[in-house]
């Protein structure tokens, strides 16, 4: 029972290229999330999805899209990285018990 | 949203109880109050969570304060494993969003 994956655990991307970041659950939840964490800073929400088939901004959603490919799914798309998007991200799941996954640590050069 | 305010370190002797309190003075009547933890900058973990009542389960217990303005997690017996950021968290019963504050850093010392 591997609960949330996310994949890369890593990645350095330079400036401009795009990338996708994977996020799976087993857990048959309806609900999944994307956060971002900056040194020192707590997470903040860039969107989720109540269900599959629907997503919605959260506080910090631009430059970034999403898709809830299926109910397992929910990936982040960076069209154009930046620098200011050097960050965590996590992925998670669940409604009243939420379960994280270990993280994608992003470098934008 | 309610918000709400932590002490930003606290430490703690291994053995020991470790208290953390929590505030959140304009919490509303549907807002549950949640507490979770990350270690090292891995994902943040779910410890419980608590509407009016105590709650208790294997890794701590929840007091909340009758008036819910306030409440504290307990670690009943912190090892040197439980040293982490501890955040609390109000949110409401029909939304599943969380919105994570900076937290406690808990050190737990020999």
């Amino acid at each position: 029972n591997a609960g949330v994956t996310q994949t890369p655990k890593f990645q350095v991307l330079k400036t401009g290229q795009s990338m996708t970041l994977q996020c799976a659950q087993d857990m048959n939840h309806n609900s999944m999330y994307w956060y971002r964490q900056d040194p020192g800073m707590g997470l903040r929400l860039i969107y989720y999805s109540a269900s599959e088939g629907t997503t919605d901004k959260g506080e910090v959603p631009n430059g970034y899209n999403v898709s809830r490919l299926n109910k397992r799914e929910f990936s982040l798309r960076l069209e154009s990285a930046a620098p200011s998007q050097t960050s965590v991200y996590f992925c998670a799941s669940g409604g009243q018990w939420p379960t994280f996954g270990s993280g994608t640590r992003l470098t934008v050069v | 949203d309610a918000k709400t305010t932590q002490p930003p370190s606290m430490d703690c002797a291994e053995g020991r109880a470790a208290n953390l309190p929590c505030n959140h003075s304009t919490i509303s009547g549907n807002e549950y109050v949640y507490w979770f933890r990350q270690i090292h900058s891995q994902g943040p973990q779910y410890i419980i969570h608590g509407l009016k009542n105590n709650e208790t389960n294997e890794m701590a217990s929840l007091i909340i304060t009758e008036d819910r303005k306030s409440s504290t997690l307990i670690l009943p017996h912190a090892t040197l494993r439980d040293t982490a950021v501890y955040y609390c968290i109000v949110r409401p019963s029909n939304d599943y969003k969380l919105s994570f504050g900076a937290g406690t850093t808990v050190t737990v010392r020999a």
